[in-house]
């Protein structure tokens, strides 16, 4: 089955920027989604389609692909943006719903 | 905007049964897949199952099939997720959330928080 693969971890200053990346085999050919979770709130989208972004989601998130590597980046860190990230794709196959592992950002 | 609230979670014994609801406002239920996904404590996500807008097709994660069934009620804007024969590995937060079809599958715009279910003797 496909997999992707996230930093178990990423830290950042507040005001900084942090790229948190998603690893795939020919992850140029999937569309990419950002999923933002925090305990005990509802997830949310802050990307999707690579690099679109939901109404509502400040333009600090942004999303990239550069070879076999996605990116999600969140400028001008906040203490707020503190939360899980995963990286989702729907990949043909029996097991299409593919996440990552997640990425925890810590503001330090 | 679209809010979707999960109910039904808690302890249940292994081998026993249980039934998440999710009930969907602020969008046009019928228009849209519906989907449910858990998280185990201290893992990542994963995609439970997954039922169409008209309900006439379903799709489940190999770790459930057999076990957990998807259905859901239009009239009531109302997902369902059957729990039958449950094991400790299927404890978990269980979340519900909407599929937003692109030409790549779908995408998941609005979830709700959760419910947490205990699978434990």
């Amino acid at each position: 089955s496909y997999v992707l693969t996230q930093p178990p971890s990423v830290s950042v200053a507040p005001g900084r920027t942090a790229s948190i990346t998603c690893g795939g085999k020919n992850i140029e050919n999937e569309s990419v989604h950002w999923y933002q979770l925090k305990s005990g709130q509802a997830p949310v989208l802050v990307v999707f389609d690579n690099n679109d972004r939901p109404s509502g989601i400040p333009e600090r998130f942004s999303g990239s692909k550069s070879g076999k590597t996605a990116t999600l980046t969140i400028s001008r860190v906040e203490v707020g943006d503190e939360a899980d990230y995963h990286c989702q794709v729907w990949h043909d196959g029996s097991d299409p719903i593919v996440f990552g592992g997640g990425t925890k950002l810590t503001v330090l | 905007e679209a809010q979707l609230l999960e109910s039904g979670g808690g302890l249940v014994q292994p081998g026993g049964s249980l039934r998440l609801s999710c009930t969907a406002s602020g969008f046009t239920f019928t228009k849209y897949a519906m989907i449910w996904f858990r998280q185990p404590p201290g893992k990542g996500l994963e995609w439970v199952s997954i039922i169409s807008d008209d309900g006439g097709s379903a799709y489940y994660a190999d770790s459930v099939r057999g076990r957990l069934t998807i259905s859901r009620d239009n009239s009531k804007n109302t997902l369902f997720l059957q729990m039958n024969n449950l094991r400790p590995g299927d404890t978990a937060r269980y979340y519900c959330a909407k599929a937003t079809s692109i030409y790549q599958g779908y995408y998941f715009d609005y979830w709700g928080q959760g419910t947490l279910v205990t699978v434990s003797s």
